[in-house]
């Protein structure tokens, strides 16, 4: 067990509609990232927040959203679904911020996903 | 463009025999290459972190070492729970953010 929680486990909906998943991390970490993962594209970055505060994009479509909330927990919208939007997604969070000698520390623990289902 | 490369694609060993995943890297600023183990259906697992060429980390079974192009990963004697696929990140300078950038994995099985 990571200590990264997500909700829901699985996810079925239809064509153009919208829904949300929640990822809260590991207690005493400030930074959460949001992943993608298909069979056909693999696991793909979406976007990072650290602190409240979007920290770096990745490959997100503008149909999706994330934020971060005061209590550090996340959500990622995701909007006027399509059929290829059906994946795996993954939260995972970081301390980020720890660093020695100019290296990073920020190992990234991953929760244990959203199946997410668009028929 | 940053992209990570893992070869083989899928392994398959019989339990002791000894094997080598790759990973290969063209990127600029490397901030880190991670090693992450998935079992199917859950999320990845962190294993290790290298920063820099020359550098070696070990974990049982497992070492993992990196040059200024590559990484490899080194299963010594595995046994059928080593099973999963193993996947190689790096985290990059890409428009002034570090980005992650995931390889496909390689999917390794290992026959009692």
């Amino acid at each position: 067990d990571s200590g990264v929680t997500q909700t829901p486990k699985h996810l079925i909906t239809a064509t153009g509609q919208r829904v949300t998943l929640r990822c809260s991390p590991r207690s005493g970490d400030l930074s959460v990232y949001w992943y993608q993962q298909s069979l056909d594209q693999g696991l793909q970055f979406l976007i990072q927040y650290y602190n409240g505060e979007e920290r770096a994009k990745g490959n997100i479509l503008e149909r999706f959203s994330a934020q971060q909330f005061p209590d550090l927990h996340s959500e990622l919208n995701l909007s006027s679904l399509e059929l290829g939007d059906s994946a795996l997604y993954f939260c995972a969070s970081s301390v980020e911020g720890g660093t020695s000698g100019g290296l990073s520390t920020d190992t990234q623990y991953f929760g244990p996903g959203t199946r997410l289902t668009v028929l | 463009e940053d992209q990570v490369t893992q070869s083989p694609e899928a392994l398959r060993l019989q339990e002791g025999e000894s094997s080598s995943l790759n990973c290969s890297y063209t990127v600029s600023g490397l901030r880190g290459l991670f090693w992450y183990r998935q079992d199917p259906g859950k999320g990845p697992e962190f294993l290790f972190t290298l920063y820099s060429a020359g550098e070696e980390k070990e974990k049982e079974r497992l070492k993992a070492t990196l040059t200024k192009k590559e990484s490899f990963l080194h299963i010594t004697a595995p046994k059928p729970e080593d099973s999963a696929t193993y996947l190689c990140a790096v985290q990059a300078l890409s428009g002034g953010s570090y980005i992650p950038t995931f390889g496909r994995g390689t999917s390794l099985i290992v026959h009692p």
